[in-house]
């Protein structure tokens, strides 16, 4: 089983749509989680860190449930510009431990 | 922000050549360095931590003599692919962890390299 677990998609959504992507992760002694943003042929970005009361960034809310070992980003209001790869990133004392990342297209 | 510098972010050589690609921290020290490797439609995969001023630990199935790992300074990391194959042709991004659990890594730029 790896680490940290996501549906590679791609998810095709109209503009304007809500979108949810899953991650699960299999330490339960995982600290920190996080969402990046990887666009083609580029570095990832940090999107939101996620927290167990879960946040909300403009269009954007991320979940962590421990219990289950579950995280979620939902994305409001898609944009042409939200079309990219989300990866969900778990920190194991230093080391980050990525997820293969979920493709999106948001399309006109 | 923290930076980190990566060059180059490009390059295209030979079967059996060395490339050598560099990570700088710009405005912060970073005794510690993490090289990953990225295939197409594959997840980011590290494959070694650099560590200033000792060896670097390699991740399990990485050929430490074929990545050879420099951090002889607390600003400068260097990757170095010897013998190149077109297989290690892959996207190689550096990053420095940031001290805080809950705050962002730094990420370089990033580095195609295409072996012909």
């Amino acid at each position: 089983r790896k680490e940290v677990e996501q549906d590679p998609g791609p998810f095709n959504v109209p503009e304007g749509a809500t979108v949810a992507f899953n991650c699960t992760y299999s330490n339960s002694a995982s600290q920190s989680f996080f969402w990046y943003r990887q666009d083609c042929r580029k570095e990832p970005k940090l999107l939101m860190s996620v927290y167990s009361s879960g946040n909300e960034d403009g269009r954007f809310t991320a979940q962590l449930n421990r219990a289950s070992q579950y995280i979620s980003l939902l994305i409001r209001d898609s944009k042409l510009s939200d079309s990219a790869t989300y990866l969900c990133v778990v920190r194991n004392n230093r080391k980050l431990i990525w997820g293969l990342g979920t493709s999106l297209a948001v399309n006109p | 922000g923290a930076v980190v510098s990566q060059h180059p972010s490009r390059v295209i050589c030979k079967s059996g050549t060395s490339v050598k690609i560099e990570c700088r921290s710009l405005d912060f020290q970073a005794t510690t360095m993490f090289w990953y490797r990225q295939f197409p439609k594959q997840s980011l995969m590290l494959m070694a931590t650099s560590n200033e001023g000792s060896k670097a630990t390699y991740e399990q199935g990485v050929e430490k003599d074929k990545f050879l790992i420099n951090h002889a300074s607390l600003t400068l990391s260097t990757l170095t692919v010897t013998s190149a194959h077109p297989e290690d042709s892959s996207f190689y991004i550096c990053s420095a962890p940031s001290e805080g659990w809950n705050t962002e890594a730094f990420f370089g730029q990033g580095t195609r390299l295409t072996v012909v």
